[in-house]
């Protein structure tokens, strides 16, 4: 089944104590990203990655980082976890080209205390 | 800036009955346009789109309509189903030549409530 797993579904941390998101697709999708969403702002990009090793920084990069060592894989890095970062974070893929349909993975709720 | 807004926070309907919700854009330099559809405890999953040549396209109950002018696009339902009830997203891709890489713009999302 085709699809973009996430990992953890739930999870609650403490300010400052550094955490990754996995996110995982078996589409053989060149094209990664991470969204967040927020009450009121709908769904914001993080970070995109057009292909392995290749990164860039989408609307609110501010405090994540990402790597792209494998194509198949695109975790989420916070550093050091602040409460502004509670929220609800989707891991995103698409195929070549300039295709439009996203898939979205089930989501992970962070809460930073 | 809000590139793409939907004013409508949520919308209530009874089922059978029409449901539309909307999505206002900014920039002219998008050209396709995505509706998606989110389930509580779920990812977003892709409804229907409408590239920015069109102004209608259908896909069995649902209908998006663009209008490019208002830079106003609109998904209709019908009929409405109570199994419709969730949060629906429109989402902009601006294109190639303005130096988009694929990336989509969401607006703040639509709930929809469809009552039995």
């Amino acid at each position: 089944e085709a699809q973009v797993t996430q990992n953890p579904r739930y999870l609650i941390t403490v300010t400052g104590k550094k955490l990754t998101v996995t996110c995982s697709q078996n589409m053989n999708h060149e094209y990664m990203s991470w969204y967040r969403q927020d009450p009121g702002l709908g769904l914001r990009q993080i970070y995109y990655s057009m292909n392995v090793e290749v990164t860039d920084k989408g609307d609110v990069p501010e405090g994540y980082k990402v790597s792209r060592k494998e194509k198949r894989n695109f975790p989420l890095i916070l550093e050091s976890p602040s409460p502004n970062q509670t929220s609800l974070y989707f891991c995103a893929s698409r195929g070549t080209g300039y295709s439009y349909e996203q898939y979205f993975g089930p989501g992970t709720r962070l809460t930073v205390t | 800036d809000q590139q793409v807004k939907q004013n409508s926070p949520s919308l209530s309907v009874q089922e059978g009955r029409i449901s539309i919700l909307n999505c206002d854009y900014t920039n002219s330099m998008f050209d396709y346009f995505l509706w998606y559809k989110k389930y509580p405890a779920e990812g977003p999953t892709f409804l229907i789109s409408i590239s920015s040549i069109k102004d209608k396209n259908e896909d069995g109950r649902f209908t998006v309509f663009l209008n490019k002018s208002a830079k106003h696009l609109s998904l209709h339902i019908v009929p409405s189903q109570p199994g419709d009830s969730a949060v629906y997203f429109c989402a902009a891709r601006g294109t190639l030549f303005s130096g988009n890489t694929g990336k989509l713009i969401f607006g703040q999302g639509t709930t929809l409530q469809v009552k039995p």
